[in-house]
C-alpha cells in the first residue's frame, strides 16, 4: 500500500503570498490531518477532515484552512503568508476516527 | 489541561543500553497514546501505541508502560543502536477529538556506537 504522498516537498514563498499544499492520504482512509512543525513550538494540530467534513480545528488564524474531497485527497491554503508561518506541514491520514494515524513526509514552506 | 509534557529533551545512551523516555499528562479525557520516530527530513512514523486497559505493550525492543493512576507513560528502547538515533514525540488523543493528536515537545536520542 502506498503510504501518505504530500506535495510539493519544498516551497519558497514571498510575504503576503498565498499557498496551497495537497496531501493524498493511504487508500481506503478517511480522515485527514494537518499539522504544523517548527522548532519552537513543535508539532501543532491545525484540522482534521473527515468525509470532507471538517471535524476538529486547531489554534490557528483564519488564513489556514483546507478542505477534503470525495476522493480524501485534502489541501491546506495559507493565505497572507507570514515569516512565522515557514515550517514543516505535516498531513496524517487515519482509517476512521480515533485510530492510528500515518504522517507524510511533509512540505517544507518558507517564507522570505 | 491538553499538554502532554516530554522529558529528556535530549538523552545519549551507549550501543546496547536501554533508553528512557518518559511523558506525563493531565486530561484523563486522553485514551490513546501512541508513540513517534522521526528522522531529519522525514514526518514521524509511528512507533507502538496503548491505551489504558493495558499497563504494557511490547513490540520488538519497544516497550510502552502505561501507569494510569501517575498519568505517566514511558518509551523504553532495549539494546538501543545507532540507527535508533531519532526524534522520538510522544502523544495522546481522545475519543471525542477524532483524530487529533496533542503532542509532547520531543526527545533528541543519540545512541553512540
Amino acid at each position: 500500500k502506498a503510504g501518505v504522498t504530500q506535495t510539493p516537498r519544498y516551497l519558497i514563498k514571498t510575504r503576503g503570498q498565498q499557498v496551497t499544499l495537497s496531501c493524498s492520504p493511504i487508500s481506503g482512509h478517511r480522515s485527514v490531518s494537518w499539522y504544523q512543525q517548527t522548532p519552537g513550538q513543535g508539532l501543532q494540530f491545525l484540522f482534521e477532515y473527515f468525509s470532507e467534513t471538517q471535524r476538529n480545528k486547531g489554534n490557528f488564524p483564519g488564513r489556514f484552512s483546507g478542505r477534503q474531497f470525495s476522493n480524501s485527497r485534502s489541501e491546506m491554503n495559507v493565505s497572507t503568508l507570514e515569516l512565522g508561518d515557514s515550517a514543516l506541514y505535516l498531513c496524517a491520514s487515519s482509517p476512521g476516527a480515533h485510530t492510528e494515524a500515518f504522517f507524510g513526509q511533509g512540505t517544507r514552506l518558507t517564507v522570505v | 489541561q491538553q499538554q502532554v509534557k516530554q522529558s529528556p529533551q535530549s538523552l545519549i545512551v551507549q550501543k546496547g543500553g536501554i533508553s528512557i523516555i518518559n511523558c506525563a499528562y493531565e486530561n484523563t479525557a486522553f485514551d490513546y497514546f501512541p508513540w513517534y520516530q522521526q528522522f531529519p527530513g522525514k514526518g514521524p512514523a509511528l512507533l507502538i501505541a496503548i491505551r489504558p486497559d493495558v499497563s504494557e505493550k511490547k513490540e520488538g525492543r519497544f516497550t510502552i508502560s502505561f501507569n494510569k493512576s501517575a498519568k505517566q507513560f514511558s518509551l523504553h528502547i532495549m539494546d538501543s543502536q545507532p540507527g535508533d538515533s531519532a526524534t522520538y514525540f510522544c502523544a495522546a488523543s481522545i475519543e471525542t477529538s477524532g483524530s487529533r493528536l496533542t503532542f509532547g515537545e520531543g526527545t533528541q536520542l543519540t545512541v553512540n556506537p
